[in-house]
């Protein structure tokens, strides 16, 4: 079974600066796709970023963007310019490519990110 | 568009209780999903539909869970015989077709608590 571990329960960053926030997986399998999820107060979990693992080329979305490491099975979260609307609950998940019907999200534990104006 | 709603957004149940929770996932998604978020903790998964197909229900943690989704639209997903474990908040998430990298829209979920 595949697991995702976050390290860091609580992130704090100043407001226009950078903030790395951490995950790493675990998988024997060589095709799957890694989320990052965003989770505010009011609980409505919004998708910031994916990678496919086949790509070796790291995803950008505006200021976000992941390290991803496949060897080391690390996948990275990196939020630039950090505004105080990212204040959140981030999810690293994993989802394996292989089998239909084999759809579900695997989370982890989440990290607070907490935004100091 | 409308997003996945979810209803109720806060239930209180005694323990013994049965409770049935409601999803509307995005209208033409075909793939629905269930998932358990204890406090603090991310969320776990639960059981997946295609269309009205349950094609894994593997992550229901026993037989006092039930879901179904009878026309390929709404779920519901049925809790029998309550537990105080079973306090939780209840998400139900929808994608447009299955495979591929398809991003899951989430609702804002069901908050359960059983006393």
């Amino acid at each position: 079974a595949q697991t995702v571990t976050q390290s860091q329960p609580e992130m704090s960053v100043q407001e226009a600066e950078t903030v790395t926030l951490s995950c790493t997986y675990d998988t024997s399998e060589s095709d799957y796709y890694l989320f990052w999820y965003k989770q505010p107060p009011s609980r409505q979990m919004i998708l910031v970023i994916r990678q496919e693992a086949y790509k070796q080329q790291n995803a950008t979305e505006n200021r976000f963007s992941v390290n991803f490491q496949k060897a080391a099975k690390s996948f990275s979260l990196k939020i630039s310019d950090s505004q105080l609307g990212d204040a959140a609950m981030y999810f690293c998940a994993y989802r394996s490519a292989s089998n239909f019907g084999n759809e579900k999200l695997t989370f982890g534990t989440g990290t607070r990110l907490t935004i100091i104006p | 568009g409308a997003g996945v709603s979810q209803s109720p957004r806060y239930k209180v149940a005694k323990r013994g209780q049965d409770v049935a929770l409601r999803c509307d996932p995005i209208s033409g998604h075909v793939s629905l999903f269930w998932y358990q978020q204890a406090l603090g903790q991310g969320p776990e998964f639960l059981t997946y539909f295609q269309n009205e197909a349950q094609l894994d229900k593997s992550g229901l943690p026993s037989d006092r869970f039930f879901a179904e989704r009878p026309e390929g639209s709404v779920s519901t997903l049925k809790i029998q015989r309550t537990q105080q474990e079973d306090s939780a908040v209840y998400l139900c998430a929808s994608s447009l077709v299955a495979g591929g990298p398809r991003e899951q829209y989430f609702g804002p979920g069901t908050r359960l608590t059983v006393t």
